[in-house]
């Protein structure tokens, strides 16, 4: 079946690590997400990607990092610049990127939940 | 400012007690309107997407309908199983997402 894999399910790091979560997607999606997701807000788009080798800052890129050197995988590394990292972090991919016309809306991963220890 | 706003936060029914819940909007340029079922650890599952005012879709219980301000998402005779955080999305250059109502039906 199709779909989005992230790994790991959960991830624990120590204060001034670097870690990097996986998203994998197998059904020949153009674009890729990566949103956060904190108790009692909205999801918050990190970054985004609508093709390979191409990215772009969302709303709170900062202490984050992405690469898209295969269309299958967006892998996000959490830096020790996050200075507040501990959250559920979501993958999603859509067929194509935010351009003009009809927005085609997300298919998502079931999530990374990091907690820094 | 792009803006999506759900009510209520929280929602408790009895099981078979009929609800709507909402999800107002300001946006320029709507592209799609999306409800999303997301369930606790777990990524959003997609539900329906609405691209214009009038239009409705139905899914066993529920029925989502559009108005060009707002989107009401309806639940008939919700089931212990329908318990679940829903979101709202709408689409312009990007996705924007409220907060969420989480329904919590008891049987």
């Amino acid at each position: 079946d199709g779909g989005i894999t992230q790994s790991p399910k959960y991830l624990f790091r120590k204060e001034g690590q670097n870690v990097t979560l996986s998203c994998e997607q197998n059904l020949n999606h153009d674009a890729m997400y990566w949103y956060r997701q904190d108790p009692g807000q909205g999801l918050r788009l990190i970054y985004y990607s609508q093709i390979v080798n191409d990215f772009q800052k969302g709303d709170i890129a900062e202490g984050y990092s992405v690469s898209r050197e295969k269309k299958e995988s967006f892998p996000l590394t959490v830096t020790s610049a996050q200075k507040n990292p501990t959250a559920f972090y979501l993958c999603a991919s859509s067929i194509r990127g935010p351009r003009a016309g009809p927005h085609y809306g997300y298919t998502f991963g079931s999530g990374t939940r990091l907690t820094v220890v | 400012e792009d803006q999506v706003t759900q009510s209520p936060e929280a929602l408790r029914l009895q099981e078979g007690e009929s609800s709507s819940l909402n999800c107002s909007y300001t946006v320029s340029g709507l592209r799609g309107l999306f409800w999303y079922r997301q369930d606790p650890g777990k990524g959003p599952e997609f539900l329906f997407t609405l691209y214009s005012a009038g239009e409705e879709k139905e899914k066993e219980r529920l029925k989502a309908t559009l108005t060009k301000k707002e989107s009401f998402l309806h639940i008939t005779a919700p089931k212990p199983e329908d318990s679940a955080t829903y979101l709202c999305a709408v689409g312009t250059d990007k996705l924007i997402f409220g907060t969420g109502t989480r329904l919590q039906v008891f049987p």
